[in-house]
C-alpha cells in the first residue's frame, strides 16, 4: 500500500533557525512522484516542489532545500534561516504512474515565532 | 500568473440539503481533481476527471456525489443530500497532463459547514 508519514506533528523554532520537516513514503511502484505543498494560515494549497523517482538531486530554492533518498524512502524539507511567513502547514504528497491521486501525509505544523 | 478559483468560498448547508460547489481550473489544463480536508485532518482524494468522464474515485466518493464540467470553464462538485461529517474544506485541483508529466495546481478551497 501507498502511505505517507509524517512523523513531526509540530514544529516551533524562533526566527533565523533551520528547520528540517521530515517525510517518509511507502510505494511498491518504481516510478513515483513527490511534491510539497504549504497550507498558510488562509488555508489555500501551495505547490513547492516536485521530484520524480528517476531524479535522485537535492535541489535548492532560495531558503528552501529538499534532500531525496531513495535508500530510505525519504523527502525531507529544510528551511533556512526561517522567517515568521513560513509559518504554516506543510504536506508531503506522493502519486503514481498508476493513479491519478496524490496521497497526502497529514502535515507538520511549523511555527516560527518573532 | 493563471490560477484556480472556486466558489462559493464558505457554504453553510442544513443537512439533507443538496449543494453543488464550483471550480473554473486553469484554462489549459485537461485533467481535473477534488479533494477535501476535513478539519484538522490531511488532505483525501476524491475523484479525478478527464475527457468528460471520471478517471478515477476514491471509496469516499460513493453515490451521494457527483461531478460535472457543464461548460468549457467550470467544474462541479455535487453532494445530492448532506450529512454531517460531509463538512470539510473542498478543494478543487487541475493540472494540464496527468501527473506522470504535470503537477496539480489546488485551488483556495470552498468550506462546506453542515448543520
Amino acid at each position: 500500500a501507498q502511505k505517507v508519514t509524517q512523523a513531526q506533528t509540530e514544529i516551533s523554532v524562533v526566527e533565523k533557525e533551520d528547520v528540517t520537516l521530515d517525510c517518509v513514503y511507502e510505494t511498491r511502484d518504481t516510478t513515483y512522484y513527490l511534491f510539497w505543498y504549504k497550507q498558510p494560515p488562509s488555508g489555500e494549497l501551495v505547490f513547492l516542489i516536485r521530484r520524480n523517482s528517476f531524479d535522485e538531486q537535492n535541489e535548492i530554492s532560495g531558503r528552501y532545500s529538499w534532500n531525496f533518498q531513495k535508500s530510505t524512502s525519504s523527502f525531507n524539507f529544510t528551511i533556512t534561516a526561517s522567517q515568521v511567513v513560513d509559518s504554516a502547514v506543510y504536506f508531503c504528497a506522493l502519486a503514481m504512474d498508476s493513479s491519478y491521486k496524490l496521497i497526502f501525509g497529514s502535515g507538520t505544523r511549523l511555527l516560527v515565532r518573532p | 500568473e493563471p490560477e484556480v478559483t472556486q466558489t462559493p468560498s464558505h457554504q453553510v448547508t442544513q443537512m439533507g440539503q443538496e449543494v453543488i460547489l464550483r471550480c473554473v481550473p486553469i484554462s489549459n489544463h485537461l485533467y481535473f481533481y477534488w479533494y477535501r480536508q476535513i478539519l484538522g485532518q490531511k488532505v483525501e482524494f476524491l475523484v479525478s476527471f478527464y475527457n468528460n468522464e471520471i478517471s478515477e474515485k476514491s471509496e469516499i466518493f460513493d453515490d451521494q456525489f457527483s461531478v460535472e464540467r457543464p461548460d468549457g470553464s467550470n467544474f462541479t462538485l455535487k453532494i445530492r443530500s448532506t450529512k454531517l461529517e460531509d463538512s470539510a474544506m473542498y478543494f478543487c485541483a487541475s493540472s494540464e497532463r496527468d501527473q506522470r508529466t504535470d503537477t496539480q495546481y489546488f485551488g483556495p478551497g470552498t468550506r462546506l459547514t453542515v448543520l
